[in-house]
Formats: structure tokens, sequence, C-alpha cells
């Protein structure tokens, strides 16, 4: 999962596996969240987003999962890849229509 | 192809010195943003701009100034005023109330 902080978390797959990425975030009020990916030296990659009224949703290879009752969400990445290697964050939608960014977590996919 | 330029990639502040990040986008977005990122945190808020001519502060707006003159650019001074300006800028842009948000490549930037 995400924190805050000088170290970030990490995940390391095999390549083909599948990867699940965590997150928890803070205002139970928010209503729209982004995944984001960011591969070195680089700006952030819109990945998926997902709504409040809906629990999944379904990309190309990925998956996000949104639990309100606990305030998580989660990324799932199937058939891991090495060009997915990169740091992965979640964003929620902040109070004004800015987005509210965890530290991030760094996925490794070993070939 | 539509997009978000920032310029430079790289730039050195000297002690005393005001320093402008450039942020053009072709989106035809209303909505843009300034964004700091340091090592193993997420991004923090410095500046957001709704509409043209107008903007407001972020979450760490203390030691930056911004200008939103045309829709397509948002300039970012880094001024003297900021005592820790070593950082990644991100500059970003959205079409309106949720929707995703279009990153650039950054601005990296460094005290001589």
């Amino acid at each position: 999962g995400e924190s805050v902080g000088l170290h970030l978390p990490t995940l390391s797959v095999q390549e083909g596996d599948n990867s699940i990425i965590n997150c928890a975030y803070s205002n139970s009020a928010s209503d729209y969240f982004i995944w984001y990916k960011q591969e070195s030296g680089k700006g952030p990659q819109f990945i998926i987003d997902i709504r409040s009224n809906m629990d999944k949703r379904q990309g190309q290879r990925v998956t996000v999962l949104l639990n309100k009752t606990v305030k998580h969400l989660s990324l799932q990445i199937a058939a891991t890849q090495p060009g997915d290697s990169a740091v992965y964050f979640c964003a929620e939608k902040g109070r004004v229509n800015d987005m509210r960014f965890g530290a991030g977590t760094r996925l490794t996919v070993k070939p | 192809d539509g997009g978000i330029t920032q310029s430079p990639k790289y730039l050195f502040r000297k002690e005393g010195q005001n320093v402008t990040l450039s942020c053009e986008q072709n989106l035809n977005h209303d909505a843009m943003y300034w964004y700091r990122q340091d090592p193993g945190q997420g991004l923090r808020l410095i500046y957001y701009s709704q509409i043209v001519n107008d903007f407001q502060k972020g979450d760490i707006a203390e030691g930056y100034s911004v200008s939103r003159e045309k829709k397509e650019s948002f300039p970012l001074t880094v001024t003297s005023a900021q005592k820790n300006p070593t950082a990644f800028y991100l500059c970003a842009s959205s079409s309106g109330r949720d929707q995703p948000q279009h990153f650039g490549d950054g601005t990296r930037l460094s005290i001589l």
C-alpha cells in the first residue's frame, strides 16, 4: 500500500504474473479516483479512473477496484510485462478539483 | 498531437534569482495546475487556474507566482523567497470537473 515518506513501498513480480497495487485514501466524500503510472524522469501518465458510483472498472490489462466502506482502492495489472515497471500513484479528487496524490508504489518486473 | 509541453527540462537557479518554468497545452483545456514532486512523496499543489485571468493558491504557494493570460499558457515563477526550490515541477491540465488531469514531462530545478 501507499504511504507518505522518503521510502516508497515496493512490489516485485515475475514477468507474466498479475500485480496488485493498493492504496488507502483519506476523504470519505471523494467521488473520483485515478491511477497514474510514472516512469523515471517523466510526468505521470493516466491509466484508468473510477467514480464512486462504481465498484470496479476494467481497461486493457488493468482493473481498478473501489471499496468505499474501507476507503481502499486497488489496481490490478494482468500478465505484468517489463514495460510496466514504474511508480504507480493513486489520486483522489480534492476540494478544488485538483487531485490529491499518494506517495506511490514502485513496481519492478523481473524477467 | 495534443499535449502539454514543459520547458526547460532542466533548470539551475542561482542564489537570489527568480526563474520561470514554462507550461503550454494545446488540449483546449480550461483548467491548469502546477505541482511539486519531491523524492518519495506525492505531488503537492502549488497553484491552479480554472479559467483565463484567474488563478488560486494551492497548498504550498509561498515563494511561487503564476499568471494565466492565455488559455494555452500557465507559467510558474520560482522566486528567491522560495528557500528550498530543488524539486521536480509538473504542470497538468484538465477539461473540467471529474476529468483526468494530463501531465507534462516536468522540469527539474536545481540550485547552483
